[in-house]
């Protein structure tokens, strides 16, 4: 069943604007991860949070965690034409005694920053 | 440090045709996953590797996908025969353990199956 379910599925602003993105997902996790995909590329590790932390800053990034609500947002502030790419939320759940990490991710984000 | 490579970038294959596509994930990283997005879909687990060995296969849509790790170094992703619906895009990843499930994904093969 589908975890992480990004909201807006497409969002376009101007250059300098912040952007918002939301995850929400359904069961218990370990930690949440975003990724960034730039087209016809890898995805790429922006952000790790934890499930007993409620907010993380890296950069122009800002990661938001309500395990109450299950929900989480990315907030990129200041954007510029580079950040135009499509962002993934994943949800992670440790599933064995070997330390095995499941990933599942939802469908994205499209994210247009208009110089 | 080399990336996460993936190879053909992109293959146009015919229903009822092969199709092998390779991973070289990361010096020394013993998981190794496959994942793949169907257009406009979320990106879905497939399989993972620890070294050599089978860890979880119980993202594999059927019997018509093989994946292989002889060695545990490089990996091979078979589909045979292919179907129209097993276009997409295939990502590989691999990670160190304990680093809380942090993926150094490749940047993808494209199939296309017509």
């Amino acid at each position: 069943s589908q975890q992480g379910e990004e909201d807006p599925q497409a969002l376009s602003i101007q250059e300098g604007e912040n952007a918002t993105m939301n995850c929400s997902y359904k069961t218990s996790i370990n930690n949440l991860q975003w990724y960034r995909q730039n087209s016809g590329r890898g995805l790429v590790h922006l952000i790790l949070i934890r499930s007993n932390e409620r907010e993380k800053h890296s950069g122009r990034l800002r990661v938001t965690l309500d395990t109450s609500k299950k929900s989480s947002s990315l907030l990129i502030t200041a954007s510029r034409a580079a950040d135009t790419a499509s962002y993934f939320c994943a949800t992670v759940l440790l599933y064995s005694g070997a330390g095995s990490y499941q990933l599942t991710f939802g469908k994205g984000t499209k994210l247009s920053v208009i110089p | 440090e080399a990336g996460v490579t993936q190879f053909p970038s992109h293959s146009v294959i015919e229903k009822g045709q092969t199709v092998t596509l390779r991973c070289d994930p990361i010096s020394g990283h013993d998981n190794l996953y496959w994942y793949r997005r169907v257009m406009g879909k979320e990106i879905k687990f497939l399989l993972h590797f620890v070294k050599e060995s089978k860890q979880d296969e119980s993202g594999m849509p059927n019997n018509r996908f093989l994946a292989e790790r002889t060695g545990g170094t490089y990996s091979t992703l078979k589909v045979q025969p292919a179907e129209l619906e097993d276009s997409g895009v295939y990502f590989c990843a691999s990670s160190q353990a304990g680093l809380a499930g942090i993926r150094y994904f490749g940047p993808g093969t494209r199939l296309t199956v017509t």
